[in-house]
Formats: C-alpha cells, structure tokens, sequence
C-alpha cells in the first residue's frame, strides 16, 4: 500500500487566496482525520470523518475553513480565504476504526504570504 | 481536553534511559504514542488500553495507569534513531477522536 498520500507538499499563497488540500486514506480504511501542526498550538485535531460522514468538526478554527469526503478514497480541506495565521503543516490520517492507530500522511506545509 | 506531557525537553547521550510522562484530567479508554522526527510525520509506536497494561516495542516500553489516568513511555539504553518529538494521544472511547499532548522533544547525543 501506498499509505495516505496527500498533496500538495508545499503550497505559497498569498493572504486571501482560496486553498484546497488533499487526501487520499489508506485503501480499506474508514475514519480519516485532519490535524494542523503548529510550533506554537502543537497537533490539533481540526476534523475526523467516519464512513464518509463527518462526526466532529468542532476544532474546525473558523467558517473560513471546510472539509468534504466525497467518497472512501478522497478528502479535501479548503481554506478561504487565506490567512497568515493559516501558515502551518497540515496532516491527514487515516485509520481502521474503532481501533484509531492512525497512519498519517506526510503532510502539506502552508505558508500565507 | 489535552493530555499534558512532561518533560517537555531531554537530552540524553547514547546508552541512557529516559521518562516521558503523560497526564489526563478525564478518564481514558486508551493511550497511543508516536514518535515524530524533524520535517516528518508522526508514526505510530504503541497502543495501550485501560487495564494497566505494559508494553514493548524493542528497548521501548510504556505503561498506563488507569486510575491515575498516567501512561508514561520508558526509552532503555536510547539510541541516536530514538531522536525526535514524541506524542502522546488519549482518546476517551472506542472509535472517538485522538487528541494529542504537546509533545516531548527527546535528544540523544554520541
């Protein structure tokens, strides 16, 4: 298995700008989770999705900020617009509920101009 | 709620043992524990579910202590590859959210 592949790595934007990540989860998984990492807040769990469906958003900061599961193999978080405050490496996890040993992916470091 | 680790920094020089402590306010149904190194994403270590249980994982173990809602990870005789920041994260049920600690940044030195 390929494990969680997101994209893009990197991503430069300038403040007002429209981003979107992606995920792709571990082929038989069926919870995915999105978590910001920052210096200063550390791991923050922003959303988790269970069969598609999401089950907690509340770390989701602000209306600026979205996330879809279309389907079993594909999530994407959208900010806009942009932020500095946004700058930050953003991860998707993937698991096999209800036992959440997550497998992350290699995230998307965000930086707001 | 966030479960709070300590210490929040170590250095060690290579053979040395290590602590790394975690804490949570409410009860807990499980521990995990993730290592993540410099410009990487974190990987999955351990599980430990309530009932006290020890486990393994080479020269690294942990334990978690469900009425004091501690788990703490004991690192034996580090090694340079034991480099890194390591996480602790609680979750309160079966299939409920993961939130992580602040994390621990554990240094081995030659």
């Amino acid at each position: 298995d390929a494990g969680v592949i997101q994209s893009p790595r990197h991503e430069v934007t300038e403040m007002g700008q429209e981003v979107t990540l992606r995920c792709k989860p571990i082929s038989g998984h069926n919870s995915l989770f999105w978590y910001r990492q920052t210096m200063m807040r550390g791991l923050e769990l922003l959303i988790y999705f269970n069969n598609n469906v999401p089950i907690d958003d509340s770390g989701m900061p602000e209306d600026r900020f979205s996330a879809k599961m279309p389907n079993a193999s594909f999530s994407t978080l959208k900010i806009q617009p942009s932020e500095p405050r946004d700058s930050a490496v953003y991860f998707c996890a993937s698991s096999l509920a209800p036992a959440n040993v997550l497998t992350f992916g290699a995230g998307s470091r965000l930086t707001v101009l | 709620q966030q479960p709070v680790q300590s210490p929040q920094a170590v250095i060690l020089r290579e053979g040395e043992d290590a602590v790394i402590n975690c804490s949570s306010s409410k009860a807990l149904y499980s521990v995990h524990w993730y290592r993540q190194k410099h410009g990487e994403a974190p990987v999955f270590l351990m599980i430990l579910l309530k009932g006290g249980e020890q486990k393994g994982h080479e020269k690294i173990s942990a334990s978690f202590n469900e009425k004091k809602q501690q788990s703490s990870l004991y690192l034996t005789a580090s090694q340079l590859s034991y480099s890194g920041t390591y996480f602790c994260g609680t979750e309160r049920g079966a299939g409920n959210m993961l939130t992580f600690g602040g994390g621990t940044r554990l240094m081995v030195k030659p």
